[in-house]
């Protein structure tokens, strides 16, 4: 049974091109969580999708990030025009219902250089 | 703002000695809370969860959790170098919310 899957480890881009990060959650769960962790901080909260539905997407940057969650297919969360800023770690989590603790995927590490 | 605070250390232990990990918090309302072990690289794992006042062990680790003064921590009993990793603390507000806080962790190192 395998975890939460995340891919790629580790992207680069250049500032100004597009990123795209994959979570696919573990077998069953409906429930897919993004959080961000930049050098030296904590894990923030970016969005809660449930299929086809963005729940709470309180923590994502107005602009240039945006998260989906199809019907079939991993959950992508998609930065354009990326900056140096965006450098971290993205992390994907997913549950059946209400979490009792997430359980991360890998996480994907974006460098923009 | 709702916040969680951790002391970002390094705490340092010797081997075989008790560590002990502080975590506050400012919102009374939270239902909620969990402590996560990350490896430098790594991501986040969980290792204890905890939801009512008292104290909660299991193996070598003990959360203890205290509503009244917003306080949450974690003893690692028998420390062992493996151990030395960055222990986060989350809090789920409640209210419906899915979604955690976390503080922005405490380095342990447990010298061998």
């Amino acid at each position: 049974n395998a975890g939460v899957m995340q891919n790629p480890r580790h992207l680069v881009r250049r500032r100004g091109q597009e990123a795209r990060l994959r979570c696919s959650p573990m077998k069953g769960h409906s429930h897919v969580y993004w959080y961000r962790q930049l050098p030296e901080e904590g894990l923030k909260f970016m969005v809660y999708l449930q299929k086809e539905n963005i729940i709470d997407e309180s923590g994502m940057p107005k602009e240039r990030f945006s998260a989906e969650f199809p019907k079939e297919g991993p959950s992508i969360l998609r930065i354009q025009q990326v900056v140096r800023g965006d450098s971290a770690a993205y992390f994907c989590a997913s549950s059946l219902d209400t979490p009792q603790g997430y359980t991360f995927g890998s996480g994907t590490r974006l460098t923009v250089v | 703002q709702k916040e969680v605070e951790q002391n970002s250390g390094p705490l340092s232990v010797p081997e075989g000695a008790i560590a002990s990990l502080n975590c506050t918090y400012s919102d009374r309302v939270s239902q909620s809370f969990f402590w996560y072990r990350q490896y430098s690289g790594k991501s986040p794992e969980l290792i204890m969860s905890i939801y009512s006042n008292g104290d909660k062990e299991d193996g070598r680790f003990t959360a203890q959790l205290n509503k009244a003064s917003q306080y949450v921590s974690l003893l690692i009993r028998d420390s062992q170098p493996s151990d030395s990793a960055t222990y986060l603390c989350a809090v789920n507000p409640g209210s419906g919310t899915y979604k955690y806080i976390f503080g922005t962790g405490t380095r342990l190192k447990v010298l061998a």
